[in-house]
């Protein structure tokens, strides 16, 4: 069964830091990998995703996520946080089975 | 476009009573459905998932139920409540063709039914 882990419980930044959040994941196949993040009062929502090609993907609002699959691992970055980035974030692996797993999250608090 | 709807948002109930928990799918068609249970600081547990109608397969064995009446319809269910169900349910639902890259394995959540076991 795969598992996630995500290294940060919860990260503190002011605003225009870089973020990186950690995530790992072990299973020995293809898999597929996202964050979600969820927003105060708001529902859990896609942030990115990777199935396939190249490593680096972006979503949205400026987010991007790299794939190195040596390391199994998606780690989460942005260059300049803002406020509104204040937030859960959750990392998920999910296999052609259909089930995704999820890490425990990070809490980001982005201080003005 | 395709929306989800959970109710009830909030639920207080005494232990021992009954529950369900409702969540419904439209603008799709056979979609995969599934319930988590998200727990502070412990991240989102997968709970049951659903790929048609009379098809529940369990994650964790527990005191809970699922069932899936109609293609488009997931109930969360339980006898008898403990006070350790207490927590946040989240419905989410994916497009039911699993296919390496096709985005079926993206989930799309509800709100969330915050249940408190008194």
């Amino acid at each position: 069964a795969q598992s996630v882990s995500q290294h940060n419980h919860h990260v503190i930044l002011s605003e225009a830091a870089s973020l990186e959040l950690g995530c790992n994941y072990s299973y020995g196949g293809t898999v597929n990998l996202f964050w979600y993040v969820q927003y105060p009062g708001q529902h859990l929502q896609l942030l990115l995703k990777y199935f396939s090609g190249d490593p680096l993907v972006k979503g949205i609002k400026g987010f991007e996520a790299e794939f190195i699959k040596s390391k199994f691992s998606f780690n989460l970055r942005k260059p300049s946080v803002q406020w509104s980035d204040t937030a859960e974030y959750f990392c998920a692996v999910s296999t052609n089975a259909g089930k995704s797993t999820f890490g425990d999250g990070t809490t980001l608090t982005v201080k003005p | 476009s395709q929306t989800i709807h959970q109710w009830p948002a909030t639920l207080v109930q005494p232990v021992g009573s009954p529950l369900s928990l409702e969540c419904t799918v439209e603008g799709t068609s056979n979609p995969n459905l599934y319930w988590y249970r998200q727990a502070a600081g412990r991240g989102l547990q997968l709970l049951f998932y659903s790929v048609g109608i009379g098809q529940i397969s369990s994650e964790v064995p527990q005191n809970l139920s699922a069932s899936r009446p109609q293609d488009r319809q997931f109930i969360l269910s339980s006898k008898k409540l403990l006070l350790s169900d207490s927590g946040f349910y989240l419905c989410a639902w994916s497009p039911g063709i699993l296919r390496q890259g096709s985005g079926a394995n993206v989930l799309t959540f509800g709100a969330g039914s915050r249940l408190t076991v008194l």
